[in-house]
């Protein structure tokens, strides 16, 4: 069946400008998450939703960086004002529930902020 | 103190050697753990999962855990080409929040 599916594949925008990331999870799954991988560094949480519960946001690392998740299905992350910094892979992630079961994750994002 | 470590590598090998991958996890509480590989311009995806210590095979795959010293381990036997990958460890507290290694990367060579 599908898997998750990220779009824009590949993102290049100027600093100070807002990007959205979208992720498309797969079909049943209620636990999604987002994750950002930077060049030479391992996967750093950003946020996880889960059915109709509050987000969990606490990774997110600045206000400028804002998810949500419509109908419980697909997810946006907006990025506002990016900064070079903020260039990396955005990583989106799904799983059946929010307990131990498998992640599966999208190919991503490549963000590269000029 | 990071939660996980990995040595980030390369690790180059020659086909049909055995590879040895190793993390270290600070944090006592994991209970679950996780290797997932990455290939180039992919998201990762799950390889083996067990849970506490002991091993685990799944064909050329094993995977080991010693809670006592913190330590992770996978192998690979019989390597190929085809597992040419970064390999990244995650233990997780069993609520999902997985916590990522940097990821070993591995190349194969025929």
């Amino acid at each position: 069946g599908a898997g998750v599916s990220q779009s824009p594949s590949n993102k290049v925008t100027e600093k100070g400008k807002d990007v959205e990331l979208r992720c498309d999870p797969i079909s049943g799954h209620t636990a999604l998450y987002w994750y950002r991988q930077s060049l030479g560094q391992g996967l750093e949480f950003l946020i996880y939703f889960q059915g109709n519960s509050a987000p969990d946001k606490s990774g997110l690392p600045s206000d400028r960086f804002s998810a949500e998740r419509t109908g419980g299905s697909v997810s946006t992350l907006t990025i506002q004002r990016t900064q070079q910094e903020d260039s990396a892979v955005y990583l989106c992630a799904s799983s059946f529930t929010g307990n131990n079961s498998p992640l599966h994750f999208g190919n991503g994002t490549r963000l590269t902020v000029t | 103190q990071k939660e996980v470590e990995q040595d980030p590598g390369p690790l180059s090998v020659p086909e049909g050697a055995i590879v040895s991958l190793n993390c270290t996890y600070s944090n006592s509480a994991f209970q679950y753990f996780m290797w997932y590989r990455q290939y180039s311009r992919k998201g990762p995806e799950l390889l083996m999962y067990t849970y506490s210590s002991g091993n685990k095979e799944d064909g050329r795959f094993t995977a080991q855990v010693d809670k006592s010293s913190k330590y992770i381990s996978l192998f690979i036997r019989d390597s190929q080409p085809s597992d040419s990958a970064t390999y990244l460890c995650a233990p997780s507290y069993g609520n999902n929040r997985l916590a990522f290694g940097k990821g070993n990367q591995v190349v194969v060579i025929p």
